[in-house]
């Protein structure tokens, strides 16, 4: 079976912070993805990545980015954490293009 | 752009059929998916379907799918207590790239 695993299951941090979110994946997948969930709003996507090194925005990149340095891995980071980036942050692979997507467990971010 | 809209909540009792709607808007997409969201999980794939199909049935799971009037459905036949969970649609749209368009999801509650 697939594993997606991120690295915190909870996380609480402080106005300003620098926040990173690791994601591995152990499948070899080509794509990864990161989202953002908020009730009543489902999955928004924050950044994708096609391939090692490369990263596409999504529809809400604004406050985030993304770093691929290695094809397992696809880390999300917020420069300076704002209240409004309090969210679950769902990581996600898939083979290529077109195929389903595995998930991780989430990261539930709280910034106070 | 694209979009995916659902209902954000649906209540049954346990042994009746669950049936969840889910609207498109982009025609393009090839695939359509139901992922499954237990309380403190990830997403998982429940099931999906092709674009050139009407229907596709899996032990409980039934997928309709009204191209024309861009509908999908998904029943679940003979509701559970653990079928309780939110419920996404999702297509894959082709428009910049492969992306996955999230509805907001549905909360399924059943009640014993």
């Amino acid at each position: 079976d697939v594993k997606v695993t991120q690295s915190s299951r909870y996380l609480v941090k402080r106005t300003g912070e620098k926040v990173f979110l690791e994601c591995v994946q152990d499948m070899d997948h080509e794509n990864m993805f990161w989202y953002r969930q908020d009730p009543g709003l489902g999955l928004r996507l924050i950044y994708f990545s096609y391939d090692v090194k490369m990263k596409e925005k999504g529809d809400i990149p604004e406050g985030y980015s993304v770093s691929r340095e290695k094809k397992e891995r696809f880390s999300l980071i917020l420069e300076s954490a704002s209240t409004n980036q309090t969210s679950m942050y769902l990581c996600a692979s898939s083979l290529s293009g077109n195929e389903k997507l595995f998930f991780g467990s989430g990261t539930q971010l709280s910034v106070l | 752009g694209e979009d995916v809209e659902q209902s954000l909540f649906l209540s049954v009792r346990e042994g009746d059929s669950s049936v969840i709607n889910c609207t498109y808007t982009d025609s393009s997409s090839t695939y359509l998916y139901w992922y499954k969201q237990e309380p403190g999980a990830g997403l998982q794939l429940l099931t999906y379907i092709f674009s050139n199909m009407d229907m596709k049935q899996d032990q409980r799971l039934t997928v309709l799918l009204n191209k024309k009037d861009k509908h999908l459905s998904l029943r679940i036949a003979d509701t559970q207590t653990g079928d309780s969970a939110i419920y996404f649609c999702a297509e894959i749209s082709n428009t910049g790239g492969f992306k996955t368009i999230f509805g907001a999801g549905t909360r399924l509650f059943v009640k014993a």
